[in-house]
């Protein structure tokens, strides 16, 4: 089976641009998560999704940042305007039936703003 | 709240060495634990779990051993290689009073193997 999808692997940007990163999670699985990665804060998660819901998005940093699930294989999150702290690696996950089971992650998007 | 606390790093071992990676939690309800390892430029991979007090999970001669009583979950080893190189992070999960709680991560133990 493909695990986790995540495109693109990198992202070079200048600041005040948008920037869209994309997910597509193990098929059948019904979570969704984003986290973001650096090396000051560690691995931080954004948001999750149940069945294409949002359902925890405490910890998005801003309103620049926003997050959708359309369907079941398919996610996204943008930034808007980008900013040079943004930069960071970003991870999607997804897992089935509950987020206390193991979460598959995807590669990572490296995100660099400039 | 909910939270995991493991050793700082970065561990640095010679190849045949025994590892010890130590991690405790906080935890409500019933946690399920785990062990992660990010190798260099990937994402995380599941490493091992144990879902109950006292089940001990094992992978790739990895193990851990789920403690109630001291609210511990220590990685070990017996004889790392060059290729267990990589960031560790212990987690919990936990399911209380129907409610879900978020996958809560450590801060990440690097694992440095010398030849």
């Amino acid at each position: 089976d493909a695990g986790v999808i995540q495109s693109p692997r990198h992202e070079v940007t200048e600041m005040g641009q948008e920037v869209t990163l994309r997910c597509k999670p193990i098929s059948g699985h019904d979570y969704l998560f984003w986290y973001r990665q650096t090396m000051m804060r560690g691995l931080e998660l954004l948001i999750y999704f149940n069945n294409n819901v949002p359902i925890d998005d405490s910890g998005m940093p801003e309103d620049r940042f926003s997050a959708k699930m359309p369907n079941a294989s398919f996610s996204t999150l943008k930034i808007q305007p980008s900013e040079p702290r943004d930069s960071a690696v970003y991870f999607c996950a997804s897992s089935l039936t509950r987020p206390s089971y193991e979460q598959y992650f995807g590669p990572g998007t490296r995100l660099t703003v400039t | 709240g909910n939270s995991v606390t493991q050793m700082e790093g970065p561990v640095t071992l010679s190849e045949e060495a025994f590892l010890t990676i130590n991690c405790t939690y906080t935890a409500t309800g019933y946690p399920s634990l785990f062990w992660y390892v990010q190798y260099p430029g990937e994402g995380l991979q599941l490493l091992l779990k144990a879902t109950k007090a006292d089940d001990k999970g094992s992978n790739k001669g990895f193990e851990a051993t789920y403690r109630k009583e001291t609210t511990s979950f220590h990685l070990e080893k017996g004889s790392v290689q060059v290729s267990d190189s990589a960031v560790y992070f212990c987690a919990l999960s936990s399911w209380y009073g129907g409610a879900t709680n978020k996958l809560i991560f450590g801060t990440g133990t690097l694992l440095a193997v010398q030849p």
